[in-house]
């Protein structure tokens, strides 16, 4: 079935450090979510990317989609502690259904 | 509700034990999702409603998994004869649709789920 891959699993990073995590999937997607998982907590829903080639910001994240909508990107700048957590990616199950396929999550630490 | 809620918080059953766990959706969401996560691991979808049809079921491990969302609200799942590997977060998620305008789908809201352990 559809899967989609997200590298890398764990990053540990120093405070002020940039941070990046990358979602692939073999197949095009109609769009890409991203969620956020703070630890001991629930996935919170963060930006949806449709357009190919889109890119969004909000504040120090920025979001991508690749041209070829296979790929996408989490960046962020200058990290702070309070972006400790787990990111997934997420796309649309092909076919018609509502169903959302999660990627691993990349844990990202912040030293401080 | 504002939000997604979910109950029971953490449940601990026996092996072989039966389990009923709750969710209530956002008011007026109309797609209503169940995912188990396991420890360091993403949501695995189980199943979906739009309203009350259960129109995706493909997710769920066996026959001793159930769901069901009868007056098109608040959802339930079951699990039969709970065994050890069932352990894991179940969460449930809400959407206005599953489907939205411009190739895009509204995002989900999580509850806090409930963290099941067979014991």
């Amino acid at each position: 079935g559809q899967q989609v891959m997200q590298i890398p699993q764990y990053q540990h990073v120093q405070e002020g450090e940039d941070f990046t995590t990358y979602c692939n999937s073999s197949t095009t997607l109609s769009n890409i979510q991203w969620y956020k998982q703070r630890p001991g907590g629930h996935p919170v829903f963060l930006i949806q990317l449709v357009k190919s080639g889109e890119v969004k910001k909000q504040k120090r994240l920025t979001f991508q989609f690749g041209e070829a909508k296979k790929n996408s990107s989490l960046h962020i700048t200058a990290t702070q502690t309070t972006d400790v957590g787990t990111y997934f990616c997420a796309a649309r199950s092909s076919g018609n259904t509502g169903k959302l396929i999660f990627g691993q999550g990349t844990t990202l630490q912040v030293k401080p | 509700g504002a939000g997604v809620s979910q109950s029971p918080r953490y449940k601990v059953a026996k092996r072989g034990q039966d389990v009923a766990l709750r969710c209530d959706p956002i008011s007026g969401h109309v797609s209503l999702f169940w995912y188990q996560q396991a420890l360091g691991q993403g949501p695995e979808f189980l199943t979906y409603f739009q309203n009350e049809a259960q129109l995706d079921k493909s997710g769920l491990p066996s026959d001793r998994f159930f769901a069901e969302r009868p007056e098109g609200s608040v959802s339930t799942l079951k699990i039969q004869r709970t065994q050890q590997e069932d352990s894991a977060v179940y969460l449930c998620a809400s959407s206005l649709n599953w489907v939205g305008v411009r190739g895009g789908s509204y995002g989900y809201t999580f509850g806090s789920g409930t963290r099941l352990t067979v014991v």
